[in-house]
């Protein structure tokens, strides 16, 4: 059974940082692109970021450019994204998705707020 | 970006019945290995959201026969044959063929 479990939300003050991990389980990780996609509250989702099967292509969306890095580590069957200069407009639970979307985890919340 | 517009934003069923949502992109959805990107997504409430039909028109793995997904280009449907109580939720449609991957408004699904 594929899994896809996110961690590492919570509540940060703007200009603030975190790291966000999800643990993949039920599948070939290293064979599989991933993504992560959020939705702010009451919104519908939106891509965020996408990283194919060896880490060697990234790309995403133009409001998190040079703030956010998505990486992963096949070894541990691991996706994670790392986010700086978070401002209040980057509250959203966040999902980690794999291939085209095809599964998704059951996310988690970052919430940016003085 | 490719703007997906959806339409109704809300569309209110009896169970039974049958329902059908629209989808609209800005620009043909086909990519250039000849496939459309074009993905439907369920999200039924306090769930993370879970994808029902892939490249237009292909159901995911557990998908009830009731849903179906048609169309081309730049205009697209998602059918709902017969209503059941399990398939209020928001449904969205969203494209992969072009880079940033887009979604539409999303369409909320309720029952009369």
């Amino acid at each position: 059974e594929v899994q896809l479990v996110e961690s590492g939300g919570g509540l940060v003050q703007p200009g603030g940082s975190l790291r966000l991990s999800c643990a993949a389980s039920g599948f070939t990780f290293s064979s599989n692109w991933m993504s992560w996609v959020r939705q702010a509250p009451g919104k519908g989702p939106e891509w965020v970021a996408h990283i194919n099967e060896d880490g060697s292509a990234k790309y995403y969306v133009d409001s998190v450019k040079g703030r956010f890095t998505i990486s992963r580590d096949n070894a541990k069957n691991s996706l994670y994204l790392q986010m700086n200069s978070l401002r209040a407009d980057d509250t959203a639970v966040y999902y980690c998705a794999r291939g085209h979307l095809s599964y998704w985890g059951q996310g988690t919340l970052v919430t940016v707020s003085s | 970006d490719v703007v997906m517009t959806q339409s109704p934003l809300s569309l209110p069923v009896t169970l039974g019945q049958p329902a059908s949502i629209s989808c609209r992109s800005s620009q043909s959805l086909v990519y250039s290995d000849g496939n459309t990107y074009l993905h439907w997504f369920q999200q039924r409430p306090g769930q993370a959201p879970r994808r029902l039909i892939y490249k237009v028109s292909d159901r995911d793995s557990g998908v009830p026969d009731r849903f179906s997904g048609s169309g081309s280009g730049t205009d697209f449907t998602l059918k709902i044959s017969r209503v059941e109580a399990e398939d209020v939720g928001v449904y969205y449609c969203m494209q992969a063929t072009h880079w940033p991957k887009t979604f539409g408004q999303g369409t909320k699904v309720e029952i009369k």
